[in-house]
């Protein structure tokens, strides 16, 4: 069964303070993991898509990166406009339907 | 382009009473799912389809049904709602990857 945990739960920064966000999972095969921002009483924004070890995209203050057993959201500088729940899914090969599983979710708040 | 749309965006039920929650995507994208929402849980499929006239369950379809008539919709139907339904409701599409969510419906049920 595939399964993703995301830590931690809630994170608080002060405007321009750096950290990551870490997103850890395990699947019979990887096809993908999934990052996604959600704002309150909004549905879940894709940001990034990652296919292999090693590899790395960039958004404005976001970075991420992905391992063989985990990812991680860097946030470079951030702002209070970078609130929000930040979502990681995996999608595995052997899924039918293209089938995500989400991880509950990391809520990250950046105090001005 | 308005992506994933979702109708109605909030409702109240009384136990008992049905309802259809409906999903349309512009996107011409054959996948299609709903998902519900709830604090603690994290986002769990109900249900989904890979193509129009298909449908198949998912982690929590109990108390659920869907059809998908036409490519571009999916509909949601709740036939006899009980407060554990209490949620948000969210649909998505996808090409095979990533997938685009809508706006979700909040559903209570008293």
């Amino acid at each position: 069964e595939d399964q993703v945990t995301q830590s931690p739960e809630a994170l608080r920064l002060q405007e321009g303070e750096s950290s990551s966000l870490n997103c850890s999972y395990t699947v019979s095969g990887l096809r993908g993991l999934f990052w996604y921002r959600q704002d309150p009483g909004k549905g879940p924004e894709f940001l990034f898509t990652l296919y292999s070890a090693g590899e790395e995209k960039e958004k404005e203050r976001l970075k991420a990166t992905l391992t063989k057993k985990e990812s991680f959201l860097h946030i470079t500088a951030p702002k209070p406009e970078d609130s929000a729940t930040y979502l990681c899914a995996v999608q595995a090969w052997e899924t039918s339907g293209s089938r995500l599983t989400f991880g509950e979710g990391t809520q990250l708040t950046v105090n001005p | 382009n308005a992506g994933v749309t979702q109708t109605p965006k909030f409702r109240v039920l009384k136990t008992g009473q049905s309802m259809t929650l409906l999903c349309a995507q512009d996107m011409n994208h054959e996948y299609m799912y709903w998902y519900r929402q709830d604090p603690g849980m994290g986002l769990r499929l109900i249900h989904y389809s890979v193509g129009e006239g298909t449908t198949a369950k998912g982690e929590v379809p109990d108390g659920y049904n869907v059809s998908r008539l036409k490519k571009q919709n999916f509909l949601l139907g709740l036939e006899s709602a009980a407060p554990s339904q209490t949620s948000v409701y969210f649909c998505a599409s996808s090409d095979q990857y990533e997938q685009y969510f809508g706006p979700g419906t909040r559903l209570t049920v008293t």
